[in-house]
């Protein structure tokens, strides 16, 4: 039984399109979150959710959108995708924010082409 | 903010030697330091992880050392193998909603 899985594990897509991708964690987790590892696996916080309400936003640009639906639920829609948004995305979880280990979801490699 | 630095980026290491991985932080209100093991193609795995108020931590071969005052803090892993080859990752956590990342250390384990 997946702790955190994410859907799709591949996205490929045109430059200028719009894509989501979803998450959802069965821990019983309060706090979710986005990261953005590069080519070089540099690890970069986006976006940080507690009970729904969104605590970080990592200066990201407004192109992406979190919604969390429910505290188990943190999805991330992407408008007008750019060649540099290819990444692994990975969401993940934790029981509250305060520095518990992430459980972190398999990851969504995104290329845009 | 939080500053994560790590070193080396790349450690290679014959199978049975120990290896050593260090980072430090820039925020002294740091209080929560997780280590992560990524395998090529795989997720971040939580492996080890010390708090503030604790020097040291073992759990088999895997050991990480805590030094407040210096804002250092170092994974140990003894008697490597080869399937410990991966990226591993420190993190610090000030208690809040963010935890900040080193870059990594690609481990390679020659048999």
């Amino acid at each position: 039984d997946t702790a955190v899985s994410q859907t799709p594990k591949y996205l490929v897509t045109q430059m200028g399109n719009d894509k989501s991708i979803k998450c959802e964690q069965n821990l019983g987790h309060d706090t979710m979150y986005w990261y953005k590892q590069d080519s070089k696996k540099f690890l970069k916080i986006m976006f940080s959710y507690n009970n729904k309400e969104l605590i970080i936003n990592e200066t990201v640009p407004n192109r992406f959108s979190p919604k969390s639906p429910d505290k188990a639920h943190l999805n991330l829609h992407i408008n007008s995708l750019e060649l540099g948004d290819s990444a692994v995305y990975f969401c993940a979880s934790s029981p509250l924010g305060t520095g518990y280990g992430y459980t972190f979801g398999s990851g969504t490699r995104l290329t845009v082409v | 903010g939080e500053n994560v630095e790590q070193h080396p980026s790349t450690l290679s290491v014959q199978e049975g030697d120990s290896a050593v991985i260090k980072c430090t932080y820039s925020d002294s209100a740091s209080n929560y330091f997780p280590w992560y093991k990524q395998e090529l193609g795989k997720r971040p795995q939580l492996i080890i992880d010390i708090r503030s108020n604790v020097g040291e931590k073992k759990d088999q071969r895997i050991a990480v050392t805590l030094n407040k005052t210096a804002k250092h803090f170092s994974l140990h892993i003894t008697e490597t193998q080869p399937e410990d080859s991966a990226v591993y990752f420190c993190a610090a956590n000030t208690g809040g909603f963010k935890t900040i990342f080193g870059a990594g250390t690609r481990l390679f384990v020659k048999a």
